[in-house]
C-alpha cells in the first residue's frame, strides 16, 4: 500500500482554522484518501474521505491537490474538542484494512 | 443504535494466561478488523476477516488467534505466546467494498499483563 507522510504535531489557537497536511506521492489512481481522528483513550472516528475532488462535510473539508500527491484536512474553526491525533490513510483495492501511520497530534490552545 | 461494542474496557491478565477480547457489531458489516496500539504509536493490524469462517493475518498476528463464526462477532484471543501483550486493542468493521466507505471503531480494550 502507498504510504503517507504527516507532521508529528501541530498547534492551533481555538476558533482559528487549522490546515493539516498529508503527502502521498506514491498514491495510485484508485486509492481513496481517508482521514480519521483519535481522541485520547478512544477508538478512531471517521472524519472525511475523497478521491479527486475537494469534499466538505459537517466536520471538516478535504482539499486534494490536482496531481493527488498531497491533501489537506481543514478544520474551519478549531475547538478544544478537536485536540486529537489525525490520521491520513490511503485506501485502495489492494486490501480493505486501514493502514495507520503515527498521524499528526493536534494541540488546540484557548 | 447501530455500532460496534468491545468488552471489557479494562482487562488484567496474569502472565502465561490466555485471554479473549470481545467485539460485536450490529451494522451488518461483512469486514471486521483487530488492531493493536502501543503508547504514542499508530494502530497496527493484527487480523482481519471479510466473511464468516474466513480471516487473514495482519502485520503482527504472532501470539494472537481469532474466530469468525457469526457475522456480528469477531473475538480476539491473546495467547501466552504473545511476548508483550500489554496494549490498547481496537476492533473495527466496514462494508466489504470499503474503500469508498467509512470504518467504524469500538472504544477499545486496554489489556494489562500483571
Amino acid at each position: 500500500d502507498a504510504k503517507t507522510t504527516q507532521p508529528n504535531s501541530m498547534e492551533s489557537n481555538e476558533e482559528e482554522p487549522v490546515h493539516l497536511p498529508c503527502n502521498h506521492s506514491t498514491i495510485s489512481g484508485t486509492d481513496y484518501i481517508h482521514w480519521y481522528r483519535q481522541l485520547p483513550s478512544q477508538g478512531p472516528e471517521y472524519v472525511i474521505h475523497g478521491l479527486t475532488s475537494n469534499v466538505n462535510n459537517r466536520m471538516a473539508s478535504l482539499a486534494i491537490a490536482e496531481d493527488r500527491k498531497s491533501s489537506t484536512l481543514i478544520l474551519h474553526r478549531a475547538t478544544l474538542r478537536d485536540a486529537a491525533v489525525y490520521y491520513c490513510i490511503l485506501r485502495g483495492n489492494s486490501g480493505y484494512a486501514l493502514n495507520f501511520g503515527k498521524g499528526t497530534s493536534l494541540l488546540v490552545t484557548p | 443504535d447501530g455500532g460496534i461494542t468491545q468488552s471489557p474496557k479494562y482487562l488484567f491478565r496474569k502472565e502465561g494466561q490466555n485471554v479473549t477480547l470481545s467485539c460485536e457489531q450490529n451494522l451488518n458489516h461483512d469486514a471486521m478488523y483487530w488492531y493493536r496500539q502501543d503508547p504514542g504509536q499508530g494502530l497496527r493490524l493484527i487480523y482481519y476477516s471479510q466473511i464468516v469462517n474466513d480471516f487473514q493475518k495482519g502485520d503482527i498476528a504472532e501470539g494472537y488467534s481469532v474466530s469468525r463464526e457469526k457475522k456480528e462477532s469477531f473475538p480476539l484471543t491473546v495467547t501466552s505466546a504473545q511476548k508483550n501483550p500489554t496494549a490498547f486493542y481496537l476492533c473495527a468493521s466496514s462494508t466489504l467494498t470499503g474503500v469508498n466507505t467509512e470504518a467504524f471503531f469500538g472504544q477499545g480494550t486496554r489489556l494489562t499483563v500483571v
